[in-house]
């Protein structure tokens, strides 16, 4: 079963209007880590926000906020106002357990942006 | 530039010759990791080190994959008898080991013909 699950390879949306980001992960672990990161073309990953599984209130950071739903299992980015600047690949990934280092990403959504 | 940094960034091989990708994490981390990412796909996870103790390795990891970080700075992953389908890029990251979040070099992107 997949881990991280991204269920939109491909998202359009209209420049300084939100868009929405979905990702849903598979964990029996009660401490883990979730984050996401942007790929522009350049290939290089860079990191946007991160929530942690104890962490009660959703993560924000600037124009990047996450919906987190333990319950069901979903973080979804929100990224409001977006700009041209966000078009690229957006990578949801989770760190199981505590102290440890990996990360298992899901396959990315595309984003977008249109002037 | 503190951030971190791979050499080289592009690297073009033909079949069965060795490569080796090296990565300087940013200074004051002591946890470094590597992963993989072929077209289309998230990163794989290879390996981590903390300082220069290898914690962690994946299945991915065959017999031709080895990667050391003998002095818990720079790091070097060296894949032998190079096969076509390790073209892939190739991702480095680091971080504190009392945090959660890594940070990514730009990757060495491989060839192999």
């Amino acid at each position: 079963a997949q881990k991280i699950t991204q269920t939109q390879p491909g998202m359009f949306v209209q420049e300084k209007e939100a868009v929405t980001l979905d990702c849903t992960y598979d964990t029996s672990d009660q401490s883990y880590g979730l984050f996401w990161y942007k790929q522009p073309s350049s290939g290089e990953m860079i990191f946007l926000i991160y929530q942690g599984s104890y962490d009660e209130q959703n993560a924000t950071e600037g124009r990047y906020s996450l919906n987190f739903q333990k319950a069901r299992k979903s973080t979804n980015l929100v990224i409001s106002a977006s700009q041209l600047g966000d078009s690229a690949m957006y990578f949801c990934a989770m760190r199981e357990g505590q102290g440890r280092g990996k990360l298992i990403f899901g396959q990315g959504t595309e984003l977008s942006v249109k002037p | 530039d503190t951030g971190v940094s791979q050499n080289p960034r592009h690297k073009i091989t033909k079949r069965g010759q060795n490569v080796t990708f090296r990565c300087d994490p940013i200074s004051e981390h002591n946890r470094l990791y590597w992963y993989r990412q072929t077209l289309g796909q998230g990163p794989e996870f290879l390996t981590y080190f903390q300082n220069e103790a290898q914690l962690e390795k994946s299945r991915l990891l065959s017999d031709r994959f080895s990667a050391e970080r003998p002095k818990g700075s720079f790091s070097t992953l060296e894949i032998q008898r190079t096969e076509q389908g390790d073209s892939a890029m190739y991702l480095c990251a680091s971080s504190f080991s009392t945090s959660d979040t890594q940070y990514f070099g730009p990757g060495t992107r491989l060839t192999v013909l």
